[in-house]
C-alpha cells in the first residue's frame, strides 16, 4: 500500500487552465505539506498543514489554493496557471514523536503548462 | 533553521563505503540534522536523523562531531541504487520548514 499518493502523475495543460492535484496519506500523520521542485531541482516549500488547519503559507501566488477536507487529504488547486508553473509538486505527510520528524513524500506530479 | 554546506556531487564504487560530509557551523542546540536523499524521479526519502549522538538504522550512519558543527552520513555499502542527490538538513523539527539545500549526488559506479 502507498503511504502518501497523490494523482495525477503527470499534468499537462494551456496557460489560463485551472487544475487540482489530490493527495492522500494512509499513515494516520496529522501534518501535510505541499513541495514544489523547479527546473534546477530545488525542493521549496509552500503549504503545511497540520489537523486541517494552516500552518505555514510560503510566499505563493494565490493563484494556489491548498484544501484539507480532512487529516488525510490534503489537495491543490492551481487558478489560471502559468508558464512559470510548471515543475514538480511533492505531497509529503509528517508526524513528530519524541525522536523526532520524519517526511514521507509522494512520487510527484510533474506538471507541464504550455 | 541552520545553512548546511555539501559537496556538490561524490563517486563512490560498488561495494565500498559511501562517506557523504556536510558542514553546519551555525547549528544552534535544539536543531536536529537531517539526512533525505532523492533518487531520481522520485520523492525524497527519509534516511536518519539526530541531535547530538551518533545514530545507526538499517539504511545508514549518522556520525555527528562533538560541537556539532559537522556530520556524516555512511552508507556501509554503497550499490548501484543509492545513487540519489543526498540533503543534509539542520532543523528544529515539527511545525518548521524542512528547507532542502543543493545536496549532494552521489553516484555509485560498478
Amino acid at each position: 500500500d502507498t503511504a502518501v499518493s497523490q494523482t495525477p502523475k503527470y499534468l499537462v495543460t494551456q496557460m489560463g487552465n485551472d487544475k487540482s492535484i489530490k493527495c492522500e496519506q494512509n499513515l494516520g500523520h496529522d501534518t501535510m505539506y505541499w513541495y514544489k521542485q523547479d527546473s534546477k531541482k530545488f525542493l521549496k516549500i509552500m503549504f503545511s498543514y497540520n489537523n486541517k488547519e494552516l500552518i505555514i503559507n510560503e510566499t505563493v501566488p494565490n493563484r494556489f489554493s491548498p484544501k484539507s477536507p480532512d487529516k488525510a487529504h490534503l489537495n491543490l488547486h492551481i487558478n489560471s496557471l502559468e508558464l512559470g508553473d510548471s515543475a514538480v509538486y511533492f505531497c509529503a505527510s509528517s508526524q513528530w514523536d519524541r525522536v523526532g520528524e520524519k517526511l514521507f513524500f509522494g512520487s510527484g506530479t510533474q506538471l507541464s503548462v504550455l | 533553521d541552520a545553512k548546511t554546506t555539501q559537496p556538490t556531487s561524490m563517486d563512490c564504487a560498488e561495494g565500498r563505503a559511501a562517506n557523504l560530509p556536510c558542514n553546519h557551523s551555525t547549528i544552534s542546540g535544539n536543531e536536529y540534522v537531517y539526512w533525505y536523499r532523492q533518487i531520481h524521479s522520485q520523492g525524497p526519502q527519509y534516511i536518519i536523523h539526530g541531535l547530538k549522538n551518533n545514530e545507526t538504522n538499517e539504511m545508514a550512519s549518522l556520525i555527528i562531531t562533538e560541537d556539532r558543527k559537522s556530520s556524516t552520513l555512511i552508507l556501509p555499502h554503497a550499490t548501484l541504487r543509492d545513487t540519489a542527490v543526498y540533503y543534509c538538513i539542520v532543523t528544529r523539527g515539527s511545525n518548521y520548514k524542512l528547507t532542502f539545500g543543493k545536496g549532494t549526488l552521489l553516484t555509485v559506479n560498478p
